[in-house]
């Protein structure tokens, strides 16, 4: 079973259109990150939600919007794809009390044409 | 958040010992030190935490000298299956409910040759 499970992997789209990327795991923690990495490998945090309130939200676009429906799912949507969004985004949920422990998806790469 | 330097790339050979060093020169009291390993096309997946001194589990070990600026993730007689993307992290580990902000640099790339 895999533990922290993100669809689709790959998401090919026009800019402008609405998307958006799935995340679920089954590992029983309270919380999940979005995190976005770019060509050069940079692995940033985009949001942190724990028990599916808002922790973190790191100066990131409007266009961008989580969604957690329970402490398992934290879905991401993307509106007005712009070609600067193209980059790999990777699911992660963390254990109570070692949010340094990030346990991650495989990641969803996502280009915009 | 303390800034991490490690070297963007490392060479080796299968069956050798490989040490990537991070420097962390303003690291602050409560940090910890966490290191995680990324294959193409996966997420990162964590290696080994430690606050001070020497940290081993089955994978590798962590020498952290007395200041602490600076750390050197050890990876004892590598394999091609090594070769990775190596990511030195440095962090408050009190915040808990999703308030650590993990920032993870660009990471260093080791390449295990035969």
């Amino acid at each position: 079973d895999t533990a922290v499970s993100q669809t689709p992997k790959y998401l090919v789209t026009q800019m402008g259109n609405d998307k958006s990327i799935k995340c679920e795991q089954n590992l029983g923690h309270d919380t999940m990150y979005w995190y976005k990495q770019d060509s050069k490998k940079f692995l940033k945090i985009m949001f942190s939600y724990n028990n599916k309130e808002l922790i973190i939200n790191e100066t990131v676009p409007n266009r961008f919007s989580p969604k957690s429906p329970d402490k398992a799912h934290l879905n991401l949507h993307i509106n007005s794809l712009e070609l600067g969004d193209s980059a790999v985004y990777f699911c992660a949920s963390s254990p109570e009390d070692q949010d340094e422990k990030l346990f991650f998806g495989s990641g969803t790469q996502l280009s915009v044409l | 958040l303390a800034k991490t330097t490690q070297p963007i790339s490392m060479d080796s050979y299968e069956g050798q010992e490989v040490n990537i060093t991070c420097s962390h020169n303003n690291i602050a009291t409560n940090d910890y030190i966490t290191w995680y390993q990324q294959f193409p096309s996966q997420g990162p997946r964590f290696i080994i935490q430690g606050y001070k001194t020497k940290v081993t589990n089955e994978v590798a070990s962590l020498f952290i000298p007395a200041d602490r600026k600076s750390s050197t993730l050890s990876l004892p007689r590598v394999s091609l299956s090594d070769t990775a993307v190596y990511y030195c992290l440095v962090g408050d580990m009190r915040l808990t409910g999703g308030g650590n902000k993990l920032t993870f640099g660009t990471g260093t790339q080791l390449k295990v040759e035969l």
